[in-house]
């Protein structure tokens, strides 16, 4: 099974800045990799899949990047809506998810 | 649009068995793959189990073998998750969610919550 770590667990950071979270899958695997954003009490909300395609109705802010075993979800002038936690999900053959990046 | 629609909370004891429904809605059923998803209090997100119903077989995560079905029943447009042999570490809230191609995850039932407890 492929293992999926995420970094960093938690950041902070402030409306404007830039944020970049990495995903590092255990072996390399096709880019079929997924980002989801989740807030408290709420169901998780689906922003990139394929690795860098962006789901309908998600802002442009979100961009997607990476193949093999790195994969980095960037979201560009930080808006207060997206302090969230956010987690990748890698959709191989037994589909993993990383363990989650805090945003606050 | 699709709408996906679980039963309600649960409360069960240790070693018991849980059955949770996903009622599917305004998507075509046969042809997507229906997820389970858990996730235990401030814990993060676990993948369980998928079924295709047009193929009809179930995929388990390895953890879950041997004590996890997932079924789907085309007429009622529902899944069902099984977990047996329930233990405190069970208590989660469990989601179902409609994958689409490489089985992306883009519209997920409301969770239902489990808890296992003596």
């Amino acid at each position: 099974d492929i293992q999926m770590t995420q970094s960093p667990s938690s950041l902070s950071a402030s409306v404007g800045d830039t944020v970049t979270i990495t995903c590092r899958a255990s072996r390399d695997f096709s880019d079929w990799l997924a980002w989801y954003q989740q807030k408290p009490g709420k169901v998780p909300k689906l922003l990139i899949y394929a690795a860098s395609r962006l789901q309908r109705g998600v802002p442009s802010r979100f961009s997607g990047s990476g193949s093999g075993t790195e994969f980095t979800l960037t979201i560009s002038s930080l808006q207060p809506e997206d302090f969230a936690t956010y987690y990748c999900q890698q959709t191989d053959t037994s589909p993993s998810f990383g363990g989650g990046t805090k945003v606050e | 649009q699709g709408q996906l629609v679980q039963s309600g909370a649960e409360i069960k004891r240790p070693g018991s068995s849980v059955k949770v429904s996903c009622k599917t809605s305004g998507t075509t059923f046969n042809t997507y793959t229906f997820n389970w998803v858990r996730q235990a209090p401030g814990q993060g997100l676990e993948w369980m189990g998928a079924i295709t119903p047009i193929v009809g077989t179930a995929n388990y995560g390895r953890v879950f073998q041997g004590r996890l079905t997932i079924t789907a029943d085309e007429s009622s447009t529902t899944t069902y998750m099984e977990l047996s042999g329930l233990t405190s570490e069970d208590s989660a809230v469990y989601f179902c969610a409609r994958g689409f191609g490489a089985n992306y995850l883009d519209y997920w039932g409301q969770g239902t919550p489990v808890t296992v407890s003596s």
